[in-house]
């Protein structure tokens, strides 16, 4: 099994443009998580998913975060438009038991 | 609302010397606990869960973890370090699992093994 894949690895780009982070899930798993790493505050839940329903959004900085999952197999993270303070590490994890979560390698992004 | 504390965010110790990595939670119904490993610039890897049942529960690397109600504690420990196990381990409290709702983690603990 590959892991949780996620792409890009590294973005940088410049305030007020537009960012798509993905993921893709490892297969069977059936809920998705999106966190938020960064030396001020840590790792942060912005929101998950079970059956690609999004079931809790609260942790969604600003209007300016999205994020979807049209099938089983893929999700996004949008930031549009991005801002200097939106820069940190962005992780998706997977689960199908309830019990571990399954994290993908990150997307480190800089926006300038 | 659930929440961790982690004592000490850089804790060092010789190689051989016993680990011991301080977490605190807290939590409004009976948590689910875990602590993960992060290696520089990758993923989080889990080490060790509780769920139920057993308080002492044992990971992978030779590490451990005893849950305690009454202190509300779940530390970390290690017999003998290696240098190996040098890298930022974070503590981690659900509600529900860890897979039904999303997990909150402690600030994390940079564990450095001096030679």
């Amino acid at each position: 099994d590959a892991g949780v894949i996620q792409s890009p690895r590294h973005e940088v780009t410049e305030m007020g443009q537009e960012v798509t982070l993905r993921c893709k899930p490892i297969s069977g798993h059936n809920s998705l998580f999106w966190y938020r790493q960064t030396m001020m505050r840590g790792l942060e839940l912005l929101i998950y998913f079970n059956n690609n329903v999004p079931i809790d959004d609260s942790g969604m900085p600003e209007d300016r975060f999205s994020a979807k999952m049209p099938n089983a197999s893929f999700s996004t993270l949008k930031i549009q438009p991005s801002e200097p303070r939106d820069s940190a590490v962005y992780f998706c994890a997977s689960t199908g038991n309830y019990n571990e979560q399954f994290f993908g390698p990150g997307t480190r992004l800089t926006v300038l | 609302a659930q929440s961790v504390t982690q004592l000490g965010s850089h804790v060092s110790v010789s190689e051989g010397a016993l680990v011991l990595l301080r977490c605190n939670y807290s939590s409004s119904v009976p948590p689910y606990l875990f602590w993960y490993v992060q290696y520089p610039n990758q993923g989080l890897q889990l080490l060790l869960k509780y769920t139920t049942g057993a308080t002492l529960v044992k990971g992978i690397n030779g590490f451990e973890a005893e849950f305690k109600k009454s202190e509300t504690s779940f530390h970390l420990t290690k017999p003998s370090a290696h240098m190996s196990d040098a890298a930022e381990y974070f503590c981690a409290v659900s509600d529900k699992g860890g897979g039904a709702d999303g997990l909150t983690f402690g600030k994390g603990t940079h564990l450095i093994i001096q030679p």
